[in-house]
């Protein structure tokens, strides 16, 4: 199974939205509505943020979004602060009952 | 709260077999399907395996050959063993604890983390 497709590195200023993409296939990402987005702080264990393409666990910001059109899923950030800087996971179920991961953003606050 | 404490071996030869073990505490162990992460040094992160609450099992085809997910629901516990180590294993190791029952598409309690290296 191949990795979802994601921008290795992305970066934007305090206050300024941005989007991460996490490309896949149709045998994943566009097969089903089964999409997460993970953060990772440095030495840290990841931290579920979003589940099935747009929902937010309880206690996550609602400045965290996600959204899918097709073969591509996406996670915005609105308002973006200094404790967003991290790094970013997709997952997607496959169609061989398996789960596959993007390769990960690096997101940079300026 | 849902607390998983994993532990094992963190330094290992070529061949050898890697172990590791993740109690958990604080909330139902049946009915959900139990997995193992894996993410090697400065990298991305890789789906091992999952494990349901009456043994069956599901596998990266990728390591299908090499790993056993097992249970133990007497102790709530999982276990990971991957044989035939190179270095391309060595890397932090996750037990995982999905988000939903029924469903490991989205993976919400994660373990501390096991860093194993594979070195001679």
């Amino acid at each position: 199974q191949s990795a979802l497709t994601q921008p290795a590195s992305m970066s934007g200023s305090p206050g300024q939205s941005i989007t991460i993409s996490c490309t896949g296939t149709r045998s994943d990402v566009g097969a089903y509505n089964y999409v997460s987005w993970y953060l990772q702080y440095p030495g840290k264990a990841p931290k579920l943020m979003i589940y099935e393409v747009s929902n937010r666990p309880s206690g996550v910001s609602n400045r965290f979004s996600g959204s899918k059109s097709g073969n591509t899923a996406s996670l915005t950030i609105s308002g973006l602060q200094a404790e967003d800087e991290a790094d970013y996971y997709c997952s997607s179920y496959t169609s061989s009952s398996t789960l596959v991961f993007g390769g990960g953003t690096r997101l940079t606050v300026l | 709260q849902v607390q998983l404490h994993q532990w094992g071996a963190g330094l290992l030869k070529p061949s050898e077999t890697l172990s590791l073990t993740c109690a958990v505490s604080g909330g139902s162990f049946s009915a959900y399907y139990w997995t193992w992460i894996r993410q090697p040094p400065g990298k991305g992160l890789e789906w091992i395996g999952e494990i349901n609450h009456i043994g069956g099992t599901n596998y990266n085809p990728s390591l299908k050959s090499r790993v056993t997910i097992s249970i133990d629901t007497s102790k709530n516990q999982l276990s990971l063993n991957l044989t035939s180590v190179t270095a391309a294993d060595t890397a932090v190791y996750y037990c995982v604890r999905p988000f939903k029952k029924y469903s490991s598409t989205s993976l919400d309690y994660w373990g501390q983390g096991t860093l194993v290296t594979v070195s001679s």
